[in-house]
């Protein structure tokens, strides 16, 4: 089936810096892919959609400058947090979509835990 | 997005059946119902979707009522690896293209020993 390689699953960085998340499709073209934010104990909220070769939508209330996506391949897309704070601290979850909609769902990664120290 | 209604958690015992509630009233005639799980820690996982007929995985069973305003996830035999958080969730996929997907706070599944 479909995989997503997320990496990495961890990183603790300092405030103020950047960090950026690669999301991989390893057996398939990801036209679009979907990142998403999660707080401790609460649900997963969508940030961004990118699709391959275009700029990323990004949801209300998500700013496109610090939360920057790159879509450049069908089989990588990445997330760059930069200038980094303590709210940012979260997990940070992608899925990919085929060029169709999934037949039988969509593919997520496993998630990056980031915390901003 | 139309909205769903789930319990918050749930209880079962391990190897017994599970119904996890999904409630969506104002679900449109373009919706499919789709179900997600979570594991703690990890990205989530796709479980099943219907649109009107009941379906059937390896994974659970999906039982949609005949107005279509709630829905029921079935796990047949519960072990403890299904312990997560079931995301029941509408989206219109009829257009064939890709879909946004708007979690709400799921039900919590523990499952006892």
């Amino acid at each position: 089936g479909a995989v997503v390689s997320q990496h990495p699953s961890r990183v603790i960085c300092k405030s103020g810096t950047s960090v950026k998340i690669e999301c991989r499709s390893l057996d398939f073209q990801a036209t679009t892919m979907f990142w998403y934010r999660q707080f401790p104990k609460q649900s997963l909220m969508l940030m961004a959609t990118s699709n391959e070769g275009s700029k990323a939508t990004y949801e209300q209330g998500v700013e496109k400058d610090k939360f920057l996506i790159n879509h450049a391949s069908l089989t990588l897309s990445t997330l760059t947090v930069t200038s980094a704070h303590p709210e940012d601290s979260s997990f940070y979850i992608c899925s990919a979509g085929q060029r169709q909609a999934p037949r039988d769902g969509y593919t997520f990664g496993s998630g990056t835990r980031l915390t901003v120290v | 997005d139309a909205k769903t209604t789930q319990p918050n958690s749930m209880e079962s015992n391990e190897e017994e059946p599970v119904h996890l509630p999904c409630n969506h009233s104002t679900i449109s005639g373009t919706d499919y119902i789709h179900w997600y799980r979570q594991l703690p820690s990890q990205g989530p996982e796709y479980v099943i979707h219907g649109l009107t007929s009941n379906v059937n995985n390896r994974m659970a069973s999906l039982a949609i009522a005949e107005d279509r305003k709630s829905s029921t996830l079935i796990l047949h035999r519960a072990t403890l690896r299904d312990a997560a958080v079931y995301y029941c969730i509408l989206s219109d996929n009829s257009g064939g293209s890709n879909y946004k997907l708007t979690f709400g706070k799921g039900t919590l599944l523990t499952v006892n020993p």
